[in-house]
């Protein structure tokens, strides 16, 4: 049961560096999105896609772009990495029908250091 | 306000003992609540969702006060393998899909 996968599950990086954080889902979700956490701020919805072929700011958007590729993949890169970008990235998808009780669930994590 | 508040804690109870967390949400147009169990680390992971009626799944019941915008967690018979962090999850008006989480509560269950 793969559920929601994240690659890589580690990274460091240099200041300026781009890279691309991939995550894929096998429950047939249409949304999807991308959270960090850092410590004592919770978890940041980043950005996120409704359904496929959509893509909407969050929180915290800055910085960052995403790909919503297929219904499957959605992708998040940095274009220049900063250190401000050292954080724990999580990805999740949820069946996205409907109005009530959209669980969603987690990958297992990107840890990025930006130095 | 914060959207989703919870108490941090941390709270440190004995194995057997009953606990029991609280979480504020600001949006009385909120539709969906859930609790996740995130372990040090580890990603969240769906613990229950929370209905109007209030619900139970074995040691776990989560309730929801409307009136008073909040929902709660409780835990009965507390075992060791409890110990994490418990975030709360609360939908955004407007969107089934968004939701907000709460910055968590720690909990550690003693032997």
């Amino acid at each position: 049961n793969a559920g929601v996968t994240q690659t890589p599950k580690f990274q460091v990086l240099k200041t300026g560096q781009s890279m691309t954080l991939q995550c894929a889902q096998d429950m047939n979700h249409n949304s999807m999105y991308w959270y960090r956490q850092d410590p004592g701020m919770g978890l940041r919805l980043i950005y996120y896609s409704a359904s496929e072929g959509t893509t909407d700011k969050g929180e915290v958007p800055n910085g960052y772009n995403v790909s919503r590729l297929n219904k499957r993949e959605f992708s998040l890169r940095l274009e220049s990495a900063a250190p401000s970008q050292t954080s724990v990235y999580f990805c999740a998808s949820s069946d996205g029908r409907g109005y009530s009780n959209q669980p969603q669930h987690f990958g297992d994590g990107t840890r990025l250091s930006i130095l | 306000r914060k959207e989703v508040e919870q108490d941090p804690g941390p709270f440190n109870v004995p194995e057997g003992a009953t606990v029991a967390f609280n979480c504020t949400y600001s949006n009385s147009a909120s539709q969906s609540f859930f609790w996740y169990r995130q372990d040090c680390r580890k990603e969240p992971k769906l613990l229950m969702s929370v209905y109007s009626s209030g619900n139970e799944d074995g040691r776990f019941t989560a309730q929801l006060n409307r009136a008073s915008q909040y929902i709660s967690l409780l835990i009965r018979d507390s075992k060791l393998s409890d110990s994490a962090t418990y975030l709360c999850a609360v939908n955004r008006a407007g969107s089934a899909r968004q939701l907000t989480f709460g910055s968590g509560t720690q909990l550690t269950v003693l032997p």
